[in-house]
């Protein structure tokens, strides 16, 4: 059964860009977690998606945004970027049923993707 | 506020030996805790996850255990071995709480031939 999959795995930008980063859940997957981990601040909650819904979000700005597609395929957009947005972005998916949280759900996460930002 | 604490920061201990690793979180009420193992680099591979009803898992060499009240989990590695090096990071969902993962700053073990 194949992994959590991401692309790309490297991406250098510039400050004011905007990146685009891809997620592929394990089949049968519905639940898609996004994770910022930087040096200083460790791993840290983005945003989680279920059935193409936003259903949690952690403390980042409104620069970070996100999607979930029908095939539970999901995105991250980071616009206007800064320096401080470099970092290893890793996405997480999970099994749940309709109408219950990530509580209690083994996640399982991809390889990452590490953004650069000059 | 919810946090989650690893210590030590870093660990190297000989082949073979036997090592626990430490995790400890603000609040009792947590739905379940989650270890992982990190390679340089790479993404967060799953090792054991706890059930709050649960108070251990095994799998294979590892063993892990949870105790609710006293706010603590250890991750245990029986016959360490070389290929064990790497970061462990420790992960609660506390109760209450968005369903998110909340994590320690991992342990970086290194195991020395």
């Amino acid at each position: 059964k194949a992994g959590v999959t991401q692309t790309p795995r490297y991406l250098i930008k510039t400050r004011g860009q905007q990146v685009t980063l891809s997620c592929s859940p394990i089949s049968g997957h519905r639940s898609v977690s996004w994770y910022q981990q930087t040096p200083g601040q460790g791993l840290q909650f983005l945003f989680e998606y279920f059935s193409e819904t936003q259903r949690n979000k952690g403390n980042f700005p409104g620069r970070f945004s996100g999607r979930q597609f029908s095939n539970s395929r999901s995105e991250m957009n980071v616009s206007t970027l800064e320096l401080g947005d470099s970092a290893l972005y890793l996405c997480a998916s999970a099994r749940l049923r309709q109408g219950k949280g990530l509580a209690g759900g083994e996640q399982f996460f991809g390889p990452g993707t590490r953004l650069t930002v000059l | 506020k919810q946090e989650v604490t690893q210590i030590p920061a870093a660990l190297s201990v000989p082949e073979g030996e036997n090592l626990v690793l430490n995790c400890s979180f603000t609040d009792s009420a947590i739905y379940n805790l989650q270890w992982f193992r990190q390679d340089p680099g790479k993404g967060l591979t799953s090792l054991l996850l706890i059930q709050s009803s649960q108070r251990e898992q095994t799998s294979g060499r590892l063993n892990a255990s949870l105790d609710k009240s006293s706010g603590r989990s250890t991750l245990y590695i029986a016959a360490s071995q070389p290929g064990d090096s790497a970061t462990y990071l420790c992960a609660v969902v506390y109760g209450g709480s968005q369903g998110n993962l909340i994590f320690g700053k991992g342990t970086k073990l290194s195991v020395k031939p």
